[in-house]
């Protein structure tokens, strides 16, 4: 049963526009939250994070916004740049393990 | 330079034999997590661990085994009786005692040929 849930496997966006990458979760025990982008044949990187005490977080162009009360999460890059394309995957954990959803690829388009 | 190494990058293994992965890190880091990626999916836990001499099966351990001697190190092996083996493998740490990031390796290339 997958506990996280990135239902669009792909977006594709205009440079300068906003992209907004969502994901899901059903374990309500899962209280810290991230985003992290990866590369072919590399290891996934760090984006951003929240606590499940927030409701959102900001850094730069990228926010992440936690609705608890819907299991859901999304992860909002403005403005979207060509660089910014890559897989976006996020993450739930509680104390102990980490689930990852199974990614959406984000294109940004000149 | 702090971090976490896998290795090696890539990996050829014949049909019925074992292979171990390592996994090593300098961070300090108490967690750590194998994933397995396949070709246009995501990142499935197959084992993870908080402590040293201490670890939980995830999503798909099935023909897998690690162990967790030194805080360090984190091996992975892939046994003869994991059916579909070939697979891209990450390791991963965290700190923050389940509350920071995790940070990833490089990852693995495993082929059976």
């Amino acid at each position: 049963d997958q506990q996280v849930k990135q239902n669009s496997p792909s977006l594709s966006v205009q440079e300068g526009r906003i992209s907004i990458l969502n994901c899901d979760y059903t374990n309500s025990m899962f209280d810290y939250f991230l985003w992290y982008k990866k590369y072919p044949a590399e290891g996934p990187t760090f984006l951003i994070s929240i606590s499940s005490i927030k409701d959102k977080n900001e850094d730069g162009r990228f926010t992440v916004f936690l609705n608890k009360s819907a299991k859901h999460l999304s992860l909002h890059i403005v403005p979207s740049q060509p660089g910014d394309s890559a897989v976006y995957f996020c993450a739930a954990s509680d104390n102990n393990d980490m689930r990852f959803g199974a990614g959406t690829r984000l294109t940004v388009k000149p | 330079d702090g971090g976490i190494t896998q290795s090696p990058k890539y990996l050829f293994r014949k049909e019925g034999q074992n292979v171990t992965l390592s996994c090593e890190q300098n961070l300090n880091h108490d967690a750590m997590y194998w994933y397995r990626q396949d070709p246009g999916q995501g990142l499935r836990l197959i084992y993870y661990s908080q402590i040293v001499n201490d670890f939980q099966k995830g999503d798909i351990a099935e023909g897998y085994s690690v162990s967790r001697e030194k805080k360090e190190s984190f091996p992975l092996t892939v046994t003869s009786a994991q059916k579909n083996p070939t697979a891209f493998y990450l390791c991963a740490s965290r700190g923050g005692q389940g509350y920071g990031e995790a940070f990833f390796g490089q990852g693995t290339r495993l082929t059976v040929v």
